[in-house]
């Protein structure tokens, strides 16, 4: 079936250093969403990419979707312990003709200090 | 404020027994969904709700039940059928449904656990 991987499931990082997660589809993607979610917390929806190359920033944040439409990716640089959560992304594919969101296993990144 | 409340917070189900679980939304959203998380997994979707009186099975539907007798509510019903139900369950909602390119707005969650 249809899925959307994650890497990596896990990453600690020193405050200050860079982070990046990225997520590959088996299939072409619609669009894709980030979500983030904080220890005990509900994800909460970060950004859409929609275009075939598009990048869009908000502040440390930089998100990439593929030229393929088939992968994305989210950077973070310099990390803050206000960035600790687990990203998720969520790709919206074709299937049986709907359409469904495939969400990521997510990554789970811890800052120390 | 308008939001996704779900209730209990927390909830123990005893063997053989059906549990249900509430989510209520005030943002007039026509869709609605319920997710399953486990620990080192991703969200799994068991039911959505594109409108009112009209639901579809997810990827893992198999013992559990819904209803959406009302825009604003979307119970899931865990039964007895469900053999692992110890997870954390999402419901979210967005403004259109799967069809659109729509964000979803996630409740606080509900931790289910066996007794």
């Amino acid at each position: 079936g249809q899925q959307v991987m994650q890497i990596p499931q896990y990453q600690h990082v020193q405050e200050g250093e860079d982070f990046t997660t990225y997520c590959n589809s088996s299939t072409t993607l619609s669009n894709i969403q980030w979500y983030k979610q904080r220890p005990g917390g509900h994800p909460v929806f970060l950004i859409q990419l929609v275009k075939s190359g598009e990048v869009k920033k908000q502040k440390r944040l930089t998100f990439q979707f593929g030229e393929a439409k088939k992968n994305s990716s989210l950077h973070i640089t310099a990390t803050q312990t206000t960035d600790v959560g687990t990203y998720f992304c969520a790709g919206r594919a074709r299937t049986s003709g709907t359409y469904k969101y495939i969400f990521g296993t997510g990554t789970r990144l811890k800052v120390l200090a | 404020d308008g939001g996704i409340t779900q209730s209990p917070k927390y909830l123990f189900r005893k063997e053989g027994q059906n549990v249900t679980l509430s989510c209520e939304q005030n943002l007039n959203h026509d869709a609605m969904y319920w997710y399953r998380q486990d620990p080192g997994q991703g969200l799994r979707l068991i039911y959505y709700s594109q409108i009112v009186n009209d639901f579809q099975k997810g990827d893992i539907a198999e013992g559990y039940s819904v209803s959406r007798e009302k825009k604003e509510s979307f119970p899931l019903t865990v039964t007895s059928a469900q053999k692992n139900p110890t997870a954390f369950y999402l419901c979210a909602s967005s403004p259109d449904g799967v069809y659109s390119n729509q964000p979803q707005h996630f409740g606080d969650g509900t931790r289910l656990s066996i007794l």
